[in-house]
């Protein structure tokens, strides 16, 4: 079965604490993305890559960081440098320009 | 630049009735259409997608129409259910993104479907 995993569903931590959320797709697709979602709006991205190890800022990449190193991976670190990380987080992947993204079943992160 | 406006919400309906979300967009030249819905707590799955002018998309009893000439994407159904009540969202890939597939969303309409 294709598709994309998110890891863990439910990721809790404390204020000042880095935390890495994992995303593999086995779909084949030289794209992927981090979007957040927060209550009641929509999606905002975070960062992109369309190939590995190469990676682009989003709209709003402050206090996160990414790596590629494998085209089945793009895995997502907050850092204690975001200042509201409590969020929902999706990932994605795409073929190319003018398709759809396929997305993950996401990680809700709770920073306390 | 590039944007996405849906109908807020929420969308409260009785089962069987006609549901619209209306969208409309800002682009320039030619983008592809999409929407795409979430249940609660789940990522977004795609629902129907129009890449040109006119096109219309289907899906599941789900409809929408490209209309370039209003800049709309409106989604309807003729009978909802109630599986059918999530968050649905518009969503719009500009031309010429320069080789990946940026996604413009709209902030999600909430539908309530009661029985």
């Amino acid at each position: 079965d294709g598709g994309i995993t998110q890891s863990p569903k439910y990721l809790f931590r404390k204020e000042g604490q880095n935390v890495t959320l994992s995303c593999e797709q086995n779909l084949n697709h030289d794209a992927m993305y981090w979007y957040r979602q927060d209550p009641g709006q929509g999606l905002r991205l975070i960062y992109y890559s369309q190939i590995v190890n190469d990676f682009q800022k989003g709209d709003i990449a402050e206090g996160y960081s990414v790596s590629r190193e494998k085209k089945e991976s793009f895995p997502l670190t907050v850092t204690s440098a975001q200042k509201n990380p409590t969020a929902f987080y999706l990932c994605a992947s795409g073929r190319r320009e003018g398709y759809e993204q396929y997305f993950g079943p996401g990680t809700r992160l709770t920073v306390t | 630049g590039n944007s996405v406006t849906q109908m807020e919400g929420p969308v409260t309906l009785s089962e069987e009735a006609f549901l619209t979300i209306n969208c409309t967009y800002t682009a320039t030249g030619y983008p592809s259409l999409f929407w795409y819905v979430q249940y609660p707590g789940e990522g977004l799955q795609l629902l129907l997608k129009a890449t040109k002018a006119d096109d219309k998309g289907s899906n599941k009893g789900f409809e929408a129409t490209y209309r370039k000439e209003t800049t709309s994407f409106h989604l309807e159904k003729g009978s909802v259910q109630v599986s059918d009540s999530a968050v649905y969202f518009c969503a719009l890939s500009p031309s010429g993104s320069g080789g990946y597939n940026k996604l413009i969303f709209g902030a999600g309409t909430r539908l309530a479907v009661h029985p």
